[in-house]
């Protein structure tokens, strides 16, 4: 199957500093990515819609300004989070669907981020 | 709205039992239904998928599923579980455009007693 690559796969920043976290798609192209978070033994909310080209779609209760989305390219969505806090620690997960059969969808590793 | 329920949250079975699921969503128009595994510390990974045709629908490791359109249910089934099947398991469901958001389930955390 087509791969999604995220990296890094686990960050530790200082609060109020900024990090990006890239998915690529390694395969395919894909006009849209999802991003998406899990809590601790939680379900995958998802947060946004990355359109390449275009701006994100946030979900109802997202802070676009906190959670920056660009999709620059086909096969590259980042997702910046700014001026991180401990509350926003969690696990943040990047989708990717095809663009041209636009069936299956396929799931980064995921990255685990620790504010302190 | 779009919405997917899972109404197991926690399921204990001992190994060789039966094991059902259940999964079901709320998306207006063509649906493609998923099933996707946690194993504990690893990333999801896809179980099996519906997109159209025959509504049972097998996948790895001997799960199977079936898609009940007037039920809008997709019921995720093992007939004999394993210690190793341990796992959170998750219900998901989008539209057929590849811009179509992927709504998941909150989640049934499977545990499987040696």
């Amino acid at each position: 199957g087509a791969v999604v690559s995220q990296h890094p796969s686990w960050v530790i920043c200082k609060s109020g500093t900024s990090v990006k976290i890239e998915c690529r798609s390694l395969d395919f192209q894909a006009t849209t990515m999802f991003w998406y978070r899990q809590f601790p033994k939680q379900s995958l909310m998802l947060m946004a819609t990355s359109n390449e080209g275009s701006k994100a779609t946030y979900e109802q209760g997202v802070e676009k300004d906190k959670f920056l989305i660009n999709h620059a390219s086909l096969t590259l969505s980042t997702l910046t989070v700014t001026s991180a806090h401990p509350e926003d620690s969690s696990f943040y997960i990047c989708s990717a669907r095809e663009t041209l059969t636009g069936t299956e969808a396929f799931f980064g590793q995921g990255t685990r981020l620790t504010v302190v | 709205a779009q919405s997917v329920s899972q109404h197991n949250h926690h399921v204990i079975l001992s190994e060789a039992a039966s094991l059902e699921l259940g999964c079901n969503y709320s998306y207006g128009g063509t649906v493609n239904l998923f099933w996707y595994v946690q194993y504990p510390g690893q990333h999801l990974q896809l179980l099996l998928k519906y997109f159209s045709g025959d509504p049972l629908v097998k996948g790895i490791k001997g799960f199977e599923a079936e898609f009940i359109k007037s039920k809008f249910s997709f019921n995720l089934r093992k007939p004999s579980v394993q210690w190793s099947d341990t796992a959170e398991y998750f219900c998901a469901v989008n539209g057929a455009s590849s811009a179509s958001k992927i709504i998941f389930g909150s989640g049934t955390r499977l545990s499987i007693r040696p």
